[in-house]
């Protein structure tokens, strides 16, 4: 069974450009979670999407946004990057309604310059 | 709010046990799951404990006491594969189906 898949696994831009991430779960996996771990630090939720639509969103400024699409797969959008950015962004998935074992994908590096 | 407490930093040697407390304070608390992360690597899934008592699995094990609000991973005979972070977290539910990370135990297993 293949796992959480993520693409790029790395992505430099600079400081103002836009940042676009994205993640395929695993077969069978409704839900889709991101997370960011910036650098020595722990996971921070970002988004939860779950049968294409967002339920809930942590602490972060608008400029931070998705989609989940008809395959579960998801996109995040990273808008007006800014230099603290910077980070590995996880995605991980779940069957509906399970929160509590997500599967985590390799992750993307995000490096803003 | 929402806060769950680890050590920063555990170092014991090849072949021992060693400790990783978990402290939370959460509203609508399910239960406490831990997660290994290697160096560079993705969190890889160890447990999740919803009832009080200890759960085993293989060398590892986790506990929980939801009276007190506490749990623990177990690690027995260490192997220096097991130099990771790990971070405890709970789900939140009642329509905030997330979890919330500790900031993480950097284990460093000597010879």
């Amino acid at each position: 069974e293949a796992g959480v898949t993520q693409s790029p696994t790395h992505l430099i831009k600079t400081r103002g450009q836009q940042a676009t991430l994205r993640c395929s779960p695993i077969s069978g996996h409704t839900s889709v979670y991101w997370y960011q771990q910036a650098l020595g630090l722990g996971l921070q939720f970002l988004l939860w999407y779950d049968e294409g639509e967002e339920r809930n969103r942590g602490n972060f400024p608008p400029r931070f946004s998705g989609r989940q699409f008809p395959n579960y797969s998801s996109e995040l959008n990273v808008n007006a990057l800014e230099l603290e950015d910077s980070a590995l962004y996880l995605c991980a998935s779940s069957q509906a309604g399970g929160p509590e074992t997500q599967y985590f994908g390799p992750g993307t590096r995000l490096l803003v310059l | 709010g929402q806060s769950l407490e680890q050590p920063s930093e555990v170092t014991a040697v090849e072949g021992a046990i060693v400790q990783i407390n978990c402290t939370y304070q959460t509203s609508g608390f399910y239960g406490l799951s831990w997660y290994q992360q290697h160096d560079g690597g993705a969190p890889t899934f160890l447990s999740y404990n919803a009832l009080d008592g200890l759960e085993e699995t293989g060398r590892f094990s986790s506990f929980l006491s939801r009276s007190d609000s506490y749990g623990y991973l177990l690690l027995q005979e260490l192997q220096m594969k097991d130099s990771a972070s790990y971070f405890c977290a709970v789900p939140t539910s009642g329509g905030y189906n997330k979890l919330i990370f500790g900031a993480g135990t950097r284990l460093a297993v000597h010879p």
